[in-house]
């Protein structure tokens, strides 16, 4: 099993470009999570998904969308980066209430 | 609203030395609680639950509902464990029926040599 991957590991956006995050586990798992990270923050939820199909916002959501058509994937989508989204982005997935397996993350920059 | 509170942002020990990471929360219901690592430029992951019981590296640590505290403890600290250790609470989110985690900001550990 693979587990949790992220792509890209690392991204360079100027201001008001849009990307998509890619997300994928192999684990079969329901729940599945975007984090971001920053420095004296701890992670921060910004969206997470129960099911395929089933999306809900997390604390800071704005900017952000997500979409799950699989069990497996969940991309996390800019829609018009700004220099306050740089940050480490990490998803994971779990079986409910169980451990959270985390990805590898993703280091995004916006100029 | 849940809330896990780390006091420390960064805490020095000398290897040998006894550590305690502390944590608290504050949630209205039955939390699980857990601590997750990071060692530097790696993927989170789980150290351990509060319902496992388990010592996993040699760390312990136990849920104290009256102080509503979860402190890490380790007896002997090691290099190897500096890391960014993370608290954090998993209680239910309304709405979507669902349980998510809610982390703490984070403390470092740096164990000198």
């Amino acid at each position: 099993n693979a587990g949790v991957t992220q792509t890209p590991k690392f991204q360079v956006l100027k201001t008001g470009q849009s990307m998509t995050l890619q997300c994928a586990q192999d684990m079969n798992h329901e729940y599945m999570s975007w984090y971001r990270q920053d420095p004296g923050m701890g992670l921060r939820l910004i969206h997470y998904s129960v099911g395929a199909g089933i999306t809900d916002q997390g604390e800071v959501p704005n900017g952000y969308n997500v979409s799950r058509s699989t069990t497996e994937d969940f991309p996390l989508r800019l829609l018009s980066a700004a220099p306050s989204q740089t940050s480490v982005y990490f998803c994971a997935s779990s079986t409910g209430v169980n451990e959270q397996f985390f990805g590898p993350g993703t280091r995004l920059t916006v100029l | 609203a849940q809330r896990v509170t780390q006091p420390e942002k960064l805490l020095s020990v000398f290897k040998g030395a006894p550590v305690e990471l502390k944590c608290n929360y504050s949630y209205s219901g039955s939390p699980e609680l857990f601590w997750y690592v990071q060692y530097s430029r790696q993927r989170l992951q789980l150290l351990l639950r509060h319902i496992s019981r388990e010592s996993i590296k040699g760390f312990t640590a136990d849920l104290n509902k009256g102080e509503t505290s979860f402190h890490l403890k380790k007896p002997f600290a090691q290099e190897e464990d500096s890391a960014m250790y993370y608290c954090a609470l998993s209680g239910h989110r309304s709405g979507a029926g669902s349980y998510q985690l809610t982390f703490g900001k984070g403390t470092k550990l740096s164990v000198i040599p």
